[in-house]
């Protein structure tokens, strides 16, 4: 089955730098990558996700971009601020099949 | 609202008294799916289905049982629950067109505990 590893596993960067969180899956058949937002006490929400067929999605600070050969995506977080602090999580998915497999999450600390 | 919804929030339970999580989304999605999270281990898939008397298993399916009977319930059957179970579980939803998911949704997390 599908593995997604995720790096690293805790992060802290200083207000207003970058953030890059790193994911890496096993299964070439995998075509859809969410990344997942989670505050502490709440449900995982969708922050940007990327298809296999795009290399790069960007959102105002946030972007995602995917190397299918070598099977890594990432998550960059630019300008960070402090409501930046969470756990983030990357999944990998078959669209048509239904199983998501997630990375076990990195916790953010955004320092003032 | 757009919703999924869980009960109950937070459960307490004792080893082998068969208890089930409901779920439930108004969005007319047909796809629904269950996860637990545990501490350092992010979110596994126990179970998930695409339709109505569609189901498959996850990566972490053991002692659980799911029914899809309506399009918008899908609950979680712990038949013997065993402390290993005690998890945070979230359950989620998102449209299946074309064959194809999409964003899924979560629920609010149902935190269980098996003494």
């Amino acid at each position: 089955g599908e593995n997604v590893e995720q790096h690293p596993s805790t992060l802290s960067v200083q207000e207003g730098d970058s953030a890059v969180i790193k994911c890496t899956y096993s299964d070439s058949a995998s075509n859809y990558f969410p990344w997942y937002k989670q505050e502490l006490g709440k449900r995982p929400q969708l922050i940007i996700d990327i298809r296999s067929n795009v290399g790069e999605k960007k959102d105002q600070r946030i972007a995602v971009t995917l190397n299918k050969t070598a099977k890594h995506f990432s998550l960059h977080i630019t300008e960070t601020q402090p409501e930046d602090s969470a756990v983030y999580f990357c999944a990998a998915s078959i669209r048509h099949a239904g199983k998501s497999t997630f990375g076990d999450g990195t916790t953010l600390t955004v320092k003032p | 609202e757009a919703q999924v919804t869980q009960n109950p929030r937070y459960l307490i339970t004792v080893t082998g008294k068969k208890l089930t999580v409901t779920c439930s989304q108004n969005m007319n999605h047909e796809y629904m799916s269950w996860y637990r999270q545990d501490p350092g281990l992010g979110l596994r898939q126990i179970y998930y289905s695409m339709n109505v008397e569609v189901t498959d298993k996850g990566d972490v399916p053991e002692g659980y049982k799911v029914s899809r009977k309506e399009k918008r319930n899908f609950p979680l059957i712990l038949e013997s629950p065993s402390p290993n179970q005690t998890s945070l579980y979230f359950c989620a939803s998102s449209l299946y067109l074309q064959g194809v998911t999409d964003t899924q949704y979560f629920g609010p997390g149902t935190r269980l505990t098996v003494l």
